[in-house]
């Protein structure tokens, strides 16, 4: 019963890099998110996917690229990391839209 | 501007005591309103969800009130316990259209 999981849990870069950050979860849920979360502003939506092959911009998707090939994955990338996207970023699922959100444990990154 | 408010950073408050938190949006008509608990390193997690044609919801020691007319939610903790210590954030749906917007949090520190 592994749920909703992320990896890696910690991460350092450099400036340019380009980063995937994974997502896993095992309820089949339709719906995936990505997240970011920095003090002074909550949680804000990156990217979301009603479906695999189906995806969306949420508010704040500049510099992040995403893909859902298969209904369980969706990795969130990077290409060209800057130091404002140092962050902590947590991906959910839900079954359908507006239901409940199922969290990930999150994935810290720091880009120097 | 679009917002959502959520009252002070903080609430310190004596155990067996009721905590009550405010969530406060503008420029919105959301069809329902989330809240979430968030302990520190870890990712949300679901607490309650109300819909616009309910009043008030309960779950244990945990009510959530919505008020259309007066765009606000307060979330009640009863009978407060130091396990109850953690961040609480409120969701909404702007656009109805599944993509959250989460209030930045109110952190509640619960004395014994």
């Amino acid at each position: 019963d592994a749920g909703i999981t992320q990896s890696p849990r910690y991460k350092i870069t450099e400036t340019g890099r380009q980063v995937t950050l994974m997502c896993h979860q095992t309820w089949s849920h339709s719906y995936m998110f990505w997240y970011r979360q920095d003090l002074g502003h909550g949680l804000r939506l990156i990217y979301y996917s009603a479906a695999a092959d189906i995806t969306d911009k949420g508010e704040v998707p500049d510099g992040y690229v995403v893909s859902r090939s298969k209904t369980e994955n969706f990795p969130l990338t990077l290409e060209s990391a800057t130091r404002s996207q140092t962050s902590v970023y947590f991906c959910a699922s839900s079954l359908a839209g507006g239901n409940e959100q199922f969290f990930g444990p999150g994935t810290r990154l720091t880009v120097l | 501007s679009q917002k959502i408010e959520q009252n002070s950073e903080a609430l310190n408050i004596q155990e067996g005591k009721t905590a009550t938190l405010t969530c406060n949006y503008t420029n919105y008509s959301p069809a329902y309103l989330q809240w979430y608990r968030q302990d520190p390193g870890r990712g949300p997690v679901f607490l309650l969800l109300i819909r616009e044609n309910e009043k008030e919801k309960r779950k244990e020691r945990l009510k959530v009130t919505f008020d259309t007319t007066l765009k606000q939610s307060l979330f009640h903790i009863t009978a407060s316990q130091p396990a109850d210590s953690a961040t609480y954030l409120c969701a909404l749906d702007p656009s109805n259209d599944y993509k959250l917007s989460f209030g930045a949090g109110t952190t509640v520190t619960v004395r014994a």
